[in-house]
């Protein structure tokens, strides 16, 4: 069964950090993702990784970057947080290779910015 | 570009009763279409799929690409249906998806 695990459950920030959010994943996938989980917004893809080093801007980028550098792991960062980056954040992979492979899930870490 | 639409936020069904939720998209070309479900305390999980046309805890939905719809459907709600929902798209070649912004299902007992 894959595991896509985050580090944190919850984690409480000042406003103006830097903030590191970290996902792994323990099946070799080759896809992994960041989203923003609000309430009547869904999902948003924040940024995308296909590849070891390679990203890809989702929809909602501004104001976060992201770093792998190894394939089982994908960094999510706020370069300096704010308070409207206070939200559930959720890692994703999939394998790669074409369609029809669904997304797993991590837990989630729900960020707040003070 | 493409888009999903959830037009319920909150929906209430009793027990025993029939369940839909509906999933429109937008989208030129043949998309496939996805449900996710997140129940309490547990990670998003996927439900079930259009391609592959099967049955999940008594779930099914069908893709209407004249209706350009996705909705899913439950003839019986048992309490423990009563979960988050999100209906999501991935066009052909893109491992990305697009999600609508969900429905919170509660079955009143």
């Amino acid at each position: 069964d894959v595991k896509v695990t985050q580090s944190s459950r919850y984690l409480v920030k000042r406003t103006g950090e830097k903030v590191f959010l970290e996902c792994v994943q323990d099946m070799d996938h080759e896809n992994m993702f960041w989203y923003r989980q609000d309430p009547g917004l869904g999902l948003r893809l924040i940024y995308f990784s296909y590849d070891v080093k390679m990203k890809e801007k989702g929809d909602i980028p501004e104001g976060y970057s992201v770093s792998r550098e190894k394939k089982e792991r994908f960094s999510l960062i706020l370069e300096s947080a704010s308070t409207n980056q206070t939200s559930m954040y959720l890692c994703a992979s999939t394998p790669g290779g074409g369609a029809g492979q669904p997304q797993h899930f991590g837990d989630g870490t729900r960020l707040s910015i003070l | 570009a493409q888009r999903v639409t959830q037009p319920e936020k909150l929906l209430s069904v009793f027990k025993g009763a029939p369940v839909e939720l509906k999933c429109n998209y937008s989208y030129s070309g043949s998309p496939e279409l996805f449900w996710y479900v997140q129940y309490s305390r547990q990670r998003l999980q996927l439900l079930l799929r259009h391609i592959s046309r099967e049955s999940i805890k008594g779930f099914t939905a069908d893709l209407n690409k004249g209706e350009t719809s996705f909705h899913l459907k439950k003839p019986f709600a048992q309490e423990e249906d009563s979960a988050m929902y999100y209906c999501a798209l991935r066009t052909f070649g893109n491992e990305k998806l697009t999600f609508g912004t969900g429905t919170r299902l509660t079955i009143i007992p």
